[in-house]
Formats: C-alpha cells, sequence, structure tokens
C-alpha cells in the first residue's frame, strides 16, 4: 500500500464550487505539505503543517484553506474555485528531524476548474 | 533572479551516454540538497541527497559545491527508463529549514 495517498485523483468541476482534496499518510510523520504544479513553474507551496491543528501559509495560500485534525490527515479546500486554480495537487510529509527533511510525495489529485 | 535554477532542457542522448544536469541556488546559507526525479504526470520522488562530499548511487553521482552555490547530477550508461524531469531541491535556511524550494526541472529523453 502506498505511504501517502490522495482522493480523489482526478477531479472537475465548475467556477464557485468548494472542493475538499484530501491528503493521508501512514509514514508516523509530523509534517505535512500541499504543493500546485503548473507546467514551466516548479512546485509551489500552499500550506504545511508541523502537527495536529498547526498551519501556516505558504507562498501561495490565497483561495484555498487547510485542516489538520489528525496527525495522518491533511485537507486541502478551494473554498470557490476559480479556473486559474487548474492545476496538479500534491501532498507531502516529512520527518521534520535535522538533517532529514526529504518528503515524500503522494500520488496528486489532477483538477480542472470550468 | 529564481532561488533554484535548472536548464529545462530537454536533453536527448542516446543508451549508454554519460548526461550531466546542473543547478544553482541562491541561498548561501542552504544546507540540505536534492534531486528528486518526476515522471510525466506522476509524483515527484527522491533520488538522492546530495552530501559535501559529493556522493554516489550506482549509475548516478551528484556534487555540491558551496563557494558556487552549484550542484550537479551526473547520469552514467544512461537506460531508457532513465527518461523523465530531474528537479534540483534546496532546503531553505533559518527559520525557512523547513521549506524545500524546487526547481522547475531538466528534462531527459533517452533514445534507443
Amino acid at each position: 500500500d502506498a505511504d501517502v495517498t490522495q482522493t480523489p485523483r482526478n477531479r472537475i468541476t465548475k467556477t464557485g464550487k468548494r472542493i475538499m482534496l484530501e491528503c493521508s499518510q501512514t509514514k508516523g510523520h509530523d509534517r505535512m505539505y500541499w504543493y500546485r504544479q503548473d507546467p514551466g513553474l516548479g512546485l509551489r507551496l500552499i500550506y504545511y503543517s508541523f502537527d495536529v491543528k498547526d498551519i501556516n501559509k505558504g507562498e501561495i495560500s490565497d483561495g484555498y484553506s487547510v485542516s489538520r485534525q489528525a496527525q495522518a490527515k491533511f485537507s486541502l479546500s478551494l473554498e470557490s474555485a476559480i479556473p486559474n486554480q487548474t492545476a496538479l495537487y500534491f501532498c507531502a510529509t516529512s520527518e521534520g528531524l535535522a538533517g532529514h527533511n526529504e518528503q515524500f510525495f503522494g500520488p496528486g489529485t489532477r483538477l480542472t476548474v470550468l | 533572479r529564481k532561488e533554484v535554477e535548472q536548464d529545462p532542457g530537454p536533453f536527448n542522448v542516446p543508451e549508454g551516454a554519460t548526461v550531466a544536469f546542473n543547478c544553482t541556488y541562491s541561498n548561501s546559507a542552504s544546507q540540505s540538497f536534492f534531486w528528486y526525479r518526476q515522471d510525466c504526470r506522476k509524483e515527484p520522488k527522491l533520488l538522492m541527497s546530495v552530501y559535501s562530499s559529493g556522493n554516489e548511487d550506482g549509475r548516478f553521482t551528484a556534487q555540491l559545491n558551496r563557494a558556487s552555490q552549484y550542484i550537479s547530477l551526473l547520469i552514467r550508461d544512461s537506460k531508457l527508463s532513465d527518461s523523465a524531469t530531474y528537479l534540483c531541491v534546496v532546503e531553505g535556511s533559518g527559520d525557512s529549514s523547513y521549506k524545500l524550494i524546487f526547481g522547475s526541472g531538466t528534462r531527459l529523453l533517452v533514445r534507443p
């Protein structure tokens, strides 16, 4: 079984709809992250969490919100989706120990906003 | 200037070739560095960490030059399965040490 899972894997929605993307991990890591990837722009950090109920904004948090109610789960919400939020979304986890900051990614959610 | 810069490629090489990718980073205080591999429409996967002394893992060799703020990845005896995008990744420093900064990637195509 995959260590980091994301649901749904693909989603098509309309402008103005509320969307939630879910991430679960079995790695036992404290730190979790949400990124989006657009062609030619690389991965950009949306939000991150170091522990349950700890929430921090990344570089592009506007239009997004997150929830961390359990160590293993980190959900991303788009309150009112817009077309420029069409992207590939990745969840990631890390141990957060000094010298062990490698991040491990889920398989991604491809979101299309019409 | 971008925090992490890579040549986007693509590098188109025959099987068996040796290919090298370079990456520069802007934050001289960064302490940890990585190479990730990403296949089309898939998640990035850690290929290797980059240590100050340089390190090797099979056909892959990573090197770090702190003075020039430069990281390299060498792939020897290229295989068709090496075709992918290679992401140079640099850890932030200080209050941003939790953060990984991703380059946009270098695309490699290995042809038969």
